[in-house]
């Protein structure tokens, strides 16, 4: 257990419509990283943010948002989905310094949304 | 650009035996960490090893090791006694210095152990 929860792990959804999901950081995090791991495409950044600010940007589609709130728990906002979003999403959590350890990123279990 | 290559898709190797997994990075950076990661068929991305780019002493951790060669920017995980519960995807990844810490993937290896 790495220490970062999501939630749900699995979203069935229909082509249009809007979800969001959710990631807790380990305690200690400041550092929020999302990630969309589809077969076709491998593993992609999406967006960071360090202590409820965003610090980076991926490849993140226009319809999709995030935030990271003052508690640190972090939300991605997925809208007019498409058949193609249907993939794992990461959520993963570091310190965020550049000392030793504090750059590892610990991931969450992920959520499988399949859009039909 | 920045890019991780894993020349092997897959690999197999007998229980208890030794298999080196092959990693090579392209960066200008000279400060920088690298990671394996497993992804076992749960899904779930756990680390496995990780490397600091200004330590010439080789990471270890347990049956696992890495051969880092920095100026060939090479980065290699061997796996000692495998065992049939490291079957698994393994990507090598690396975060450069600087604000964005993002991860730069491999496309992975898939490992499988036979007993």
């Amino acid at each position: 257990d790495s220490g970062v929860t999501q939630t749900p792990k699995h979203l069935i959804t229909a082509t249009g419509q809007r979800v969001t999901l959710r990631c807790s950081p380990r305690s200690g995090d400041l550092s929020v990283y999302w990630y969309q791991q589809s077969l076709d495409q491998g593993l992609q950044f999406l967006i960071q943010y360090y202590n409820g600010e965003e610090r980076a940007k991926g490849n993140i589609l226009e319809r999709f948002s995030a935030q990271q709130f003052p508690d640190l728990h972090s939300e991605l906002n997925l809208s007019s989905l498409e058949l193609g979003d249907s993939a794992l999403y990461f959520c993963a959590s570091s310190e965020g310094g550049w000392d030793s350890g504090k750059e590892t990123q610990y991931f969450g279990p992920g959520t499988r949304l399949l859009v039909l | 650009a920045q890019t991780v290559t894993q020349s092997q898709p897959e690999m197999s190797v007998q229980e208890a035996e030794t298999v080196t997994l092959s990693c090579t990075y392209d960066t200008s950076e000279n400060n920088y960490y690298l990671f394996w990661y497993k992804q076992p068929p749960s899904r779930q991305m756990i680390l496995v090893i990780r490397q600091e780019a200004y330590k010439q002493q080789n990471a270890t951790e347990n049956r696992f090791s890495v051969n880092f060669q920095k100026a060939a920017k090479s980065f290699s995980l061997k796996i000692s006694d495998s065992q049939l519960g490291d079957t698994a995807m393994y990507f090598c990844a690396f975060t450069p210095r600087g604000n964005n810490r993002k991860l730069i993937w491999g496309l992975g290896t898939s490992l499988a152990v036979n007993p």
